[in-house]
């Protein structure tokens, strides 16, 4: 099955930096996202970006479908910021499959 | 955008007691549900798809005589965890797609603690 691997494992970083965190896949894809896990283990939605590039806000995410790599851009980054990031894909069927995600810690 | 919610979000149980968590989907048809469960500072692991008025398909490795789902309406998926034992013990999370492979939303999950 479909592969995804996410770097850094660990991130921190002081308020106000900038990072880029990064989403490889193994196959084509059909869909691909980005979550943040908050610290009560909600999952919020942040991009749902298959190809192209998408912003919201200090957000943006990119995906090079061709390359098999997503990435998502953190600019200004807040305290609030804070948790867990998923990348997450499926290849046309229906099981969606998470990488393992990456810490950001910032501090203030 | 789509909501998706669960309950309970937290239960606490006796070792060889049943627990049943309800996944709902509030303002569209979920045809297609999916459970998963995360263990502590990992990521999630899809355990079963769960489709409307049929059987559910569970993933390698997960016991689906544990593991009960029924996905009896397009709007509820539940996953019941039965005689229940501490290693049982995790947070579980359901998610739905609006219009099959798309989007996933998530439901806010529900934490599982067998003493």
């Amino acid at each position: 099955g479909i592969q995804v691997e996410q770097s850094p494992p660990d991130l921190i970083l002081q308020e106000g930096a900038n990072s880029t965190l990064r989403c490889n896949f193994s196959d084509s894809v059909n869909n691909l996202q980005w979550f943040h896990q908050n610290p009560w283990g909600q999952l919020i939605n942040l991009f749902y970006i298959p190809s192209g590039t998408k912003q919201n806000g200090r957000l943006s995410a990119t995906t090079v479908a061709t390359e098999r790599y997503s990435l998502l851009y953190i600019s200004s980054s807040q305290t609030t910021d804070s948790g867990v990031y998923f990348c997450a894909s499926n290849t046309g069927g229906f099981k969606t499959i998470f990488g393992a995600g990456t810490r950001l810690f910032v501090k203030a | 955008g789509a909501v998706v919610s669960q309950h309970p979000s937290r239960v606490i149980c006796k070792s060889g007691t049943s627990v049943k968590i309800e996944c709902r989907s509030l303002d569209f048809q979920a045809t297609t549900m999916f459970w998963y469960r995360q263990f502590p500072k990992k990521s999630l692991m899809l355990m079963a798809t769960s489709n409307e008025g049929s059987k559910a398909t569970y993933e390698q490795g997960v016991e689906k005589d544990k593991f009960l789902i029924n996905h009896a309406s397009l709007t509820l998926s539940t996953l019941t965890v039965t005689s229940a034992h501490p290693e049982d013990s995790s947070f579980y999370i359901c998610s739905a797609t609006v219009g099959g492979a798309g989007e996933l939303f998530f439901g806010e999950g529900s934490r599982l603690t067998v003493l």
